[in-house]
């Protein structure tokens, strides 16, 4: 079955910085990935949207990496800020039906000043 | 314009008891989702409605989940018989399109009910 792996251990980074958050994948070639922030209460936000065919995708300080080879998604927080602080969601269309999304746990980003 | 709501935003219930979970998607979206969010966990499928109907409930645990969207717009998620592991943050999406490539299958999500079975 498809199998989503996102780093567990909370990432603390120094403000300025560039935060780097992980995507594996397993037992299947999505046709997209996807990203998503989630802040504590709230439900996920949309971030970015990355096809196979593409190989990086940015908007404004975020960048996108997808490696089907590899079967992994880098994102990339360039100049990091304290409000850049959240959980970092990838998401895959299911292997069975497309309409079905699977997320990964999630990271947890930490800014500090 | 507003965004996807859900009532309640928590609610405590005992073991046993029904439990119904509201979603007022944003107007004109036709698909709308079910999502079950644990702590420390991504938001887990549930169901998906295309319109009226439930295109995929594949996500559903057991037979004691259940939703419906009668007219297309709002959605109920009914919980029969409650159990504790049943405790979680239930997320509703709703998109324009069908998920996909397209920037019509963009998600945007409540800000959940949080379910607490004692």
């Amino acid at each position: 079955s498809q199998k989503i792996e996102q780093n567990s251990e909370a990432l603390n980074i120094q403000e300025g910085k560039t935060a780097t958050l992980t995507c594996n994948y397993t037992n299947y070639s999505p046709a997209y990935l996807q990203w998503y922030r989630q802040d504590p209460g709230r439900g996920p936000v949309f971030l970015l949207l990355i096809r196979e065919n593409e190989k990086e995708k940015r908007k404004e300080r975020l960048k996108v990496t997808f490696d089907t080879t590899l079967k992994q998604s880098l994102f990339h927080i360039t100049a990091s800020q304290p409000a850049d602080s959240a959980t970092y969601l990838c998401a895959l269309p299911g292997y069975s039906s497309a309409s079905k999304i699977i997320f990964g746990s999630g990271t947890r980003l930490s800014i500090r000043p | 314009g507003a965004g996807v709501s859900q009532t309640p935003s928590n609610k405590v219930t005992e073991k046993g008891k029904y439990v119904e979970l509201r979603c007022d998607p944003i107007s004109g979206h036709t698909a709308l989702y079910w999502y079950r969010q644990s702590l420390g966990q991504g938001p887990e499928f549930l169901i998906y409605f295309q319109g009226t109907g439930a295109a995929d409930d594949s996500g559903l645990p057991n037979d004691r989940f259940f939703a419906v969207r009668p007219e297309g717009s709002v959605s109920t998620l009914k919980i029969q018989r409650t159990e504790r592991g049943d405790s979680a943050v239930y997320l509703c999406a709703s998109s324009l399109g069908v998920a996909g490539p397209g920037g019509t299958g963009t998600q945007y999500f409540g800000p959940g009910t949080r379910l607490t079975v004692l």
